[in-house]
């Protein structure tokens, strides 16, 4: 039992580059989120999914797109990456929404230069 | 947008020592309260989730506690030891959303 995995760990990316971020979860869960985590901002939503086949933008959608492939994967795509993206990205999941806990991957370093 | 406020932002205490800080959170329309810890170079793992007013959790020497009718939660550590150390978050879900919104965390440092 994996849990939410994601790949990959570290990129670094020219601005303009595209690139997409994989999560995948193995535990049935029908909620899945992407977030960013920046010094001093704490942890934002940048989509999420509440269940397969929809998506929702959170806080900070701009410049994302995201694709609820299946009920274990979600990934995020960078369309056109800028410095301002540069960021640690978590994937999560949960069972449901309010009051279910959301299980954390481990998260990716992205550089944008 | 949920506002989420967290105090203080960071907290260094020694060990053995008891400790707690504080979550404010929009009153109305108030849903799910998250705790979560998350340590330097992992990832956050939850604590806690709490509905119910006056609600209170607790996991070995951490426990919170809930008040939904002025929009605050307390989280205690009591006899503070170093694996204590690390960035505690809190996330309120409103009523009608599908969504956490969190707080910026306090990090908390345990001297040895």
């Amino acid at each position: 039992n994996a849990g939410v995995t994601q790949t990959p760990k570290f990129q670094v990316l020219k601005t303009g580059q595209s690139m997409t971020l994989q999560c995948a979860q193995d535990m049935n869960h029908n909620s899945m989120y992407w977030y960013r985590q920046d010094p001093g901002m704490g942890l934002r939503l940048i989509y999420y999914s509440a269940s397969e086949g929809t998506t929702d933008k959170g806080e900070v959608p701009n410049g994302y797109n995201v694709s609820r492939l299946n009920k274990r994967e979600f990934s995020l795509r960078l369309e056109s990456a800028a410095p301002s993206q540069t960021s640690v990205y978590f994937c999560a999941s949960s069972s449901g929404t309010s009051y279910n806990e959301q299980f954390f991957g481990p998260g990716t370093r992205l550089t944008v230069l | 947008i949920l506002n989420v406020e967290q105090s203080p932002q960071s907290l260094h205490v020694q060990e053995g020592d008891s400790t707690n800080f504080t979550c404010s959170f929009p009153s109305s329309n108030f849903y799910a309260l998250h705790w979560y810890r998350w340590e330097t170079a992992k990832s956050p793992e939850a604590l806690f989730v709490m509905t119910l007013n006056g609600d209170e959790k607790k996991k070995g020497r951490i426990s919170a506690t809930l008040n939904t009718k002025e929009g605050y939660s307390y989280l205690y550590i009591k006899g503070s030891q170093p694996e204590d150390s690390a960035t505690y978050l809190c996330a309120s879900f409103g009523r009608g959303a599908q969504k956490l919104v969190f707080g910026q965390g306090t990090r908390l440092t345990i001297n040895p």
